[in-house]
């Protein structure tokens, strides 16, 4: 069964910093790999997406993520945090066989920015 | 503009009272999808319709029923079964590869 774990339920950086989100995925198939930002009480927006095409997948808003089949990984960065980024992240799993396109979410991680 | 529209954004239940949630979306995706996300949790998937007039369960259907009469419509109905239903609806459609867009909620709370 496939699953998603997002280490660090809350993660805190300052402003212009380092972001690291981690999300590693556990698939019996080759997966499809995606990470959303949510604001509170808002839905959720698509930041990027793996469709096993290059490994290192390009974002909006800065971010970009590295699909490492080796760590079963797909964490998420931006080299500069910015104050608007403090938000809930999510990352998600689905199976590239899977018509269906359900995905499985991460518990979510918290961004902290700190000024 | 092409989306996903939900409505109403707050609703108020009452003990024994069933509410239906509203999910309109234009961007002529065939599959949609409902979830229910809890403070501090991930989203959990209720249910998902790949095609008009056929819908499947999903990890937590117990206490909800959906329709999928029209293409662009995908109702939720939650039912005096559920007995915890306060939480925040979201619902989804899915685009080429899987990836899904959301509305931007429904947040239900029981009186």
């Amino acid at each position: 069964a496939q699953s998603v774990t997002q280490l660090g339920s809350h993660v805190s950086v300052s402003e212009g910093a380092l972001v690291l989100l981690r999300c590693n995925y556990s698939s019996s198939v080759p997966p499809y790999l995606f990470w959303y930002v949510q604001y509170p009480n808002q839905g959720l927006q698509l930041l990027l997406k793996y469709t096993s095409a290059a490994t290192l997948v390009k974002g909006i808003n800065g971010f970009e993520a590295e699909f490492k089949k080796s760590e079963t990984s797909f964490h998420l960065t931006k080299p500069s945090a910015h104050m608007s980024d403090a938000a809930e992240y999510f990352c998600a799993v689905s199976e590239s066989g899977d018509s269906s396109y359900k995905l499985i979410f991460g518990s979510g991680t918290r961004l902290l920015v700190r000024p | 503009d092409g989306g996903i529209t939900q409505s109403p954004k707050y609703l108020f239940r009452k003990e024994g009272q069933n509410v239906t949630l509203s999910c309109e979306q234009n961007l002529n995706h065939d599959a949609m999808y409902w979830y229910r996300q809890d403070p501090g949790q991930g989203l959990r998937l209720i249910y998902y319709s790949q095609i008009v007039n056929d819908f499947q369960k999903g990890d937590i259907a117990e206490g909800y029923s959906v329709s999928r009469e029209k293409k662009e419509s995908f109702p939720l109905t939650v039912t005096s079964a559920q007995k915890n239903p306060t939480a925040f609806y979201l619902c989804a459609s899915s685009g080429l590869v899987g990836e899904q867009f959301f509305g931007p909620g429904t947040r239900l709370t029981v009186l």
